[in-house]
């Protein structure tokens, strides 16, 4: 089985354009998380779903970032204007349940110029 | 929120030595989990575990959950356990998955 898919695996853009990251959850999955990676503040979790509904965004920075999940298979996060800041790795993850045994993609490294 | 804490932040041994590895948490948790960041960035599981005492090979992992605290002990180390170990719990309230800041390891030849 394929794991956790993520795309695009490095995104360079210059500040203030938009960015989309991608994710598939492993199939049959049901939780999908979306963590984000810095030096500084290590690895934190922006938002999960559940069944394709948002359970918890609390950890979204600000109103230029955004989370859908349209379906089962598939989940963004987008980031509107981009900013230096933001220049992070951003990783997916998925559960068979909330609170089951997480797996990784392998991550988007954003560098924002 | 729930705080989990790791030590020691760093870890340098020579290769064939022993280890062990310490996460502490600060309220109860649903689950618990050993993750391996190797150095082209992958994080890979290690353990799942909420309780109890498992192994997989050279590595295996307790948690005392009464006590709040989780081991993760390396055995005969090689040079490929290099990378970050981080430690991540889920509080019993929202099924948050939360990552303390983890041990850097370097296994010297």
């Amino acid at each position: 089985d394929a794991g956790v898919i993520q795309s695009p695996r490095h995104e360079v853009t210059e500040m203030g354009q938009e960015v989309t990251l991608r994710c598939k959850p492993i199939s049959g999955h049901n939780s999908l998380f979306w963590y984000r990676q810095t030096m500084m503040r290590g690895l934190e979790l922006l938002i999960y779903f559940n069944n394709n509904v948002p359970i918890d965004d609390s950890g979204m920075p600000e109103d230029r970032f955004s989370a859908k999940m349209p379906n089962a298979s598939f989940s963004t996060l987008k980031i509107q204007p981009s900013e230096p800041r933001d220049s992070a790795v951003y990783f997916c993850a998925s559960s068979w349940v909330v609170g089951g045994e997480l797996f990784f993609g392998e991550g988007s490294r954003l560098t924002v110029l | 929120g729930i705080q989990v804490e790791q030590s020691p932040p760093d870890l340098i041994l020579q290769e064939g030595a022993n280890s062990t590895l310490r996460c502490n948490f600060s309220d109860s948790v649903n689950n618990l989990q050993w993750f391996h960041q190797n150095p082209w960035g992958q994080l890979i599981n290690l353990f799942y575990i909420p309780s109890g005492t498992k192994q997989n090979g050279r590595l295996s992992a307790t948690t005392v959950a009464t006590e709040r605290y989780s081991l993760l002990y390396i055995s005969s180390s090689q040079t490929t356990d290099s990378g970050v170990y981080f430690c991540a719990v889920d509080d019993t309230g929202g099924f948050k998955t939360i990552f303390g800041a983890g041990t850097r390891l370097f296994v010297k030849a």
